[in-house]
């Protein structure tokens, strides 16, 4: 059961121009919600996150859009660059005392954008 | 700091054959985690671990196991493998200090299993 949906699994984007990827999940005991970026060969990192108390957080070139009563959230890239071209997850996780910040991870996607 | 380290870095293994990947981190996190990641299907938690000599199941935990002797590794081991196993095998660690949310990974095992 996939707790996290996240679409598009692939996007392209000319540079300069808005990357826009989405995420819904289905548990609403989730509670914070981080986006994860990875390039080839490597580990994620996180990138930004955002709990439901905001409908907005900036860092950057990077928000997220958080609808909590259509448990959906978004992340765009503005001004979208060559080396923003990465595999993308969204997350989430619960503040439950058993939660041990396990993360539910979306099924990923991959951000190319041309020069 | 070297951040979370992983041994090896390749590996294939034919089907029934064991191995134990090695997960190393010098950040004195309390909480580690292993991840398998499968094209589509994002990453999924297999094992974890809230402290030394402590471990539980995550979402996929058949065919693994998993122990905790030393707070800085966390081993997760395949006893008969599978091809359904073939996957790339991340380690995480994350901190009570600043906040259990933010995960650090390792650069990850690429496993085949023929």
């Amino acid at each position: 059961q996939q707790q996290v949906k996240q679409s598009p699994q692939s996007l392209i984007v000319q540079k300069g121009g808005i990357s826009i990827i989405n995420c819904a999940y289905e548990n609403t005991a989730f509670d914070y919600f981080p986006w994860y970026q990875q390039f080839p060969g490597k580990g994620p990192a996180l990138l930004i996150a955002i709990r439901p108390d905001v409908s907005e957080k900036k860092e950057g070139r990077f928000t997220i859009s958080f609808n909590k009563s259509a448990k959906q959230f978004s992340l765009h890239i503005m001004d979208s660059q060559p080396g923003d071209s990465a595999t993308y997850f969204c997350a989430a996780s619960s503040a439950g005392g058993t939660s041990y910040g396990k993360l539910t991870f979306g099924q990923g996607t991959i951000l190319t954008v041309h020069p | 700091n070297a951040g979370v380290t992983q041994t090896p870095k390749f590996r294939v293994l034919k089907t029934g054959q064991s191995m134990t990947l090695l997960c190393a981190q010098d950040m004195n996190h309390e909480y580690m985690y292993w991840y398998r990641q499968d094209p589509g299907m994002g990453l999924r938690l297999i094992h974890y671990s809230v402290g030394e000599g402590t471990t539980a199941k995550g979402e996929v935990p058949d065919g693994y196991n998993v122990s905790r002797l030393k707070k800085q590794n966390f081993l997760l081991g395949l006893e008969s493998a599978a091809p359904s196993q073939t996957s790339v095998y991340f380690c995480a660690s994350s901190s009570l200090g600043t906040g259990i949310y933010e995960q650090y990974f390792g650069p990850g095992t690429r496993l085949t299993v023929t």
